[in-house]
């Protein structure tokens, strides 16, 4: 079946540190890919999505590239800040609407 | 207001009470779902609905009972609730159903079962 596996938080970090947030799956066909980030007390927002292989979404600094070889799309950004703490879900589509999420990994930078 | 408003915020309820939550969206969406979230557990899709229609619903519990009176509004009211039902539900919207556009969530509603 379909599935979505993301790295255990919480991922701690010092502000203007490279941040990598691993995410794989497995899934027949091919999915479409996001990174969705919740920040306190916030909805989901979306962050980023690729829709076909070697595709690379970009958004806010972050970026993932859909590595179909590897199945991963792994989020991330070269220099972090204070208000980058949240967090972040990987998901991927698998019809028109139905989405498999990961647990979430939580994110908190440090000044 | 703008985008997906959720109330109450929180809510505490014993297993006897019945409460319902409301999900407003401003978005002229045609499609609204209701999901639950656990910690560390992935979302989980619990009811979709589009143009008023009902048209997925994953085996949740009967004590959860979704209500879409127009394509604005969603409610979900709870009944005999346990207290594994504790967790943030998310409403969210989305242009169209079919189509694959963007989920739009609101704040959620963060429910404790005592």
């Amino acid at each position: 079946g379909n599935s979505v596996t993301q790295m255990e938080g919480p991922v701690t970090l010092s502000e203007e540190a490279f941040l990598t947030i691993n995410c794989t799956y497995t899934a027949t066909g091919y999915p479409s890919l996001f990174w969705y980030v919740q920040y306190p007390g916030e909805g989901l927002q979306l962050l980023l999505k690729a829709t076909k292989a070697d595709d690379k979404g970009s958004n806010k600094g972050f970026e993932a590239t859909y590595r179909k070889e590897t199945t991963s799309f792994h989020l991330e950004k070269g220099s972090v800040q204070v208000s980058d703490s949240a967090v972040y879900f990987c998901a991927l589509r698998y019809s028109n609407y139905q989405l498999i999420w990961g647990a979430g990994t939580k994110l908190i930078i440090k000044p | 207001e703008t985008g997906v408003t959720q109330t109450p915020r929180h809510l505490v309820m014993g297993m006897t009470n019945k409460k319902s939550l409301k999900c407003e969206q401003h978005l002229g969406h045609n499609a609204m779902y209701w999901y639950k979230q656990s910690a560390k557990k992935p979302l989980e899709l619990m009811f979709v609905y589009s143009l008023e229609e009902r048209v997925e619903n994953n085996s949740v519990p009967s004590r959860f009972s979704p209500e879409c009176p127009n394509s604005s509004h969603l409610f979900l009211h709870l009944h005999t609730l346990q207290p594994e039902d504790s967790a943030l539900y998310l409403c969210a919207s989305s242009q169209d159903r079919d189509r694959g556009d963007e989920q739009y969530f609101g704040p959620g509603t963060r429910l404790t079962v005592t």
